[in-house]
């Protein structure tokens, strides 16, 4: 149980486009999701934290017009990088956690962005 | 907010061996302890965890100890094998039973090398 996925789990674009990431919790019902990003050799970063059907809150320092958060289902998150650009190349991973869950976060394979 | 320290930043032991990583948390309100375990390219996995009503819990060759005066909890892994080589991240949270929306602060991780 507690099973989540990403997609899609490599995306290479250019410079100036976005790219949508997807996060499903597949067995459970997810009131919180979280988004990280991970460079090379690096800690996981928590971007954002959200909640189903509310506006994302996101840690500082992380811009909420670049990196578009939607939580509108209990089973969906999306984040959308947009206009791309080479700095934002990354490990884009997704969590959930469900009310009642203790704490506990389970998370998604992960999204390698490479933007050229 | 919550700050995590981890250390060290590598280690390196011999099959068969004992590795302790420790780690340190400055929120005395944090109440929640996971380990993750993370190989190249891939999500973390939850190895262990320990909430602060508790001082240790063990899973076979897996061990965590806390203690919550000094604000520092270890991971202890025995009798270890090459395939424990990977990035073992600590985390702290503050949250309790039928919430949600904890987010996790991690450390800096430790790059374990178990060598055959």
């Amino acid at each position: 149980g507690a099973v989540v996925s990403q997609h899609p789990s490599r995306v290479i674009c250019k410079s100036g486009t976005s790219v949508k990431i997807e996060c499903r919790s597949l067995d459970f019902q997810a009131t919180t999701m979280f988004w990280y990003r991970q460079f090379p050799k690096q800690s996981l970063m928590l971007m954002a934290t959200s909640n189903e059907g509310s506006k994302a809150t996101y840690e500082q320092g992380v811009e909420k017009d670049k990196f578009l958060i939607n939580h509108a289902s209990l089973t969906l998150s999306t984040l959308t990088v947009t206009s791309a650009h080479p700095e934002d190349s990354s490990f884009y991973i997704c969590s959930a956690q469900y009310a009642g869950g203790y704490n506990e976060q389970f998370f998604g394979p992960g999204t390698r962005l490479t933007v050229l | 907010g919550e700050n995590v320290e981890q250390h060290p930043s590598t280690l390196s032991v011999q099959e068969g061996d004992s590795a302790v990583i420790k780690c340190t948390y400055s929120d005395s309100a944090s109440n929640y302890f996971p380990w993750y375990k993370q190989e190249l390219g891939k999500r973390p996995q939850l190895i262990i965890d320990i909430r602060s009503n508790v001082g240790e819990k063990k899973d076979q060759r897996i061990a965590v100890t806390l203690n919550k005066t000094a604000k520092h909890f270890s991971l202890h892994i025995t009798e270890t094998q090459p395939e424990d080589s990977a990035v073992y991240f600590c985390a702290a949270s503050i949250g309790n039973s039928g919430g949600s929306n904890y987010k996790l602060t991690f450390g800096k991780g430790t790059l374990l090398t178990v060598n055959p």
